[in-house]
């Protein structure tokens, strides 16, 4: 089964630009997650989505973050302007339906990101 | 969601039992223990998860207390791939459509030759 795909690995831009981060979940799961992982924290949930809604968007910097989910599969994350703070992991996961009590939630290798 | 503590570092020699602790003394009736784990450079990994009883899967155990305050995940035998950072997270049983993950800073692990 393949895993959680995200592109790219790794980005550099300069503050003030904009940049976009794809993720591909697992084949069949309804609910996907962005987080952002600052160094030396653990990840902190941006968005959850079910299928292409979103359920919980609350720790989203919305004046500047964006995200999207067409079709309920793939799933992109923007930021613009992006801010020095910006710098971080930014991980993808996903799971099978996000409403069950036991459910797992599979993460993709993230993308590193430093602003410049 | 509770409020785990759990120390920043650990050092165990390889082929030894880690043990690793955390305390979660708010828990409510409804939230469940879940650990993960993250090596260097990649995601959060699922580790295993409990609610009042004793868990055991192919890669850990989980001993959890009956007061439930705290509990303690169990690498029977660590190698130097289990150097990680251990996350251990208390989560509501069921929150409709919401099943947020909130992670603290975790135990970092080294497992040494």
């Amino acid at each position: 089964e393949a895993g959680v795909a995200q592109s790219p690995r790794y980005k550099i831009i300069e503050k003030r630009q904009s940049v976009a981060f794809w993720c591909n979940p697992i084949s069949g799961h309804a609910t996907l997650y962005w987080y952002q992982q600052i160094l030396g924290q653990g990840p902190k949930l941006l968005i959850q989505f079910q299928n292409n809604g979103v359920v919980d968007d609350s720790q989203l910097p919305k004046d500047r973050f964006s995200a999207e989910r067409l079709k309920g599969v793939d799933s992109t994350l923007k930021i613009q302007p992006a801010k020095l703070e910006d710098s971080a992991v930014y991980l993808c996961a996903s799971s099978l339906r996000g409403t069950a009590e036991q459910e797992t939630q599979y993460f993709g290798p993230g993308t590193r990101l430093l602003v410049l | 969601d509770a409020k785990t503590t759990q120390p920043p570092s650990m050092d165990c020699a390889e082929g030894r039992a880690a043990n690793l602790p955390c305390n979660h003394s708010t828990i409510s009736g409804n939230e469940y223990v879940y650990w993960y784990r993250q090596i260097h450079s990649q995601g959060p990994q699922y580790i295993i998860h409990g609610l009042k009883n004793n868990e055991t899967n192919e890669m850990a155990s989980l001993i959890i207390t009956e007061d439930r305050k705290s509990s303690t995940l169990i690498l029977p035998h660590a190698t130097l791939r289990d150097t990680a950072v251990y996350y251990c997270i208390v989560r509501v049983a069921w929150t409709g459509t919401a099943s947020k993950l909130t992670f603290g800073t975790g135990t970092r692990l080294q497992v040494t030759l």
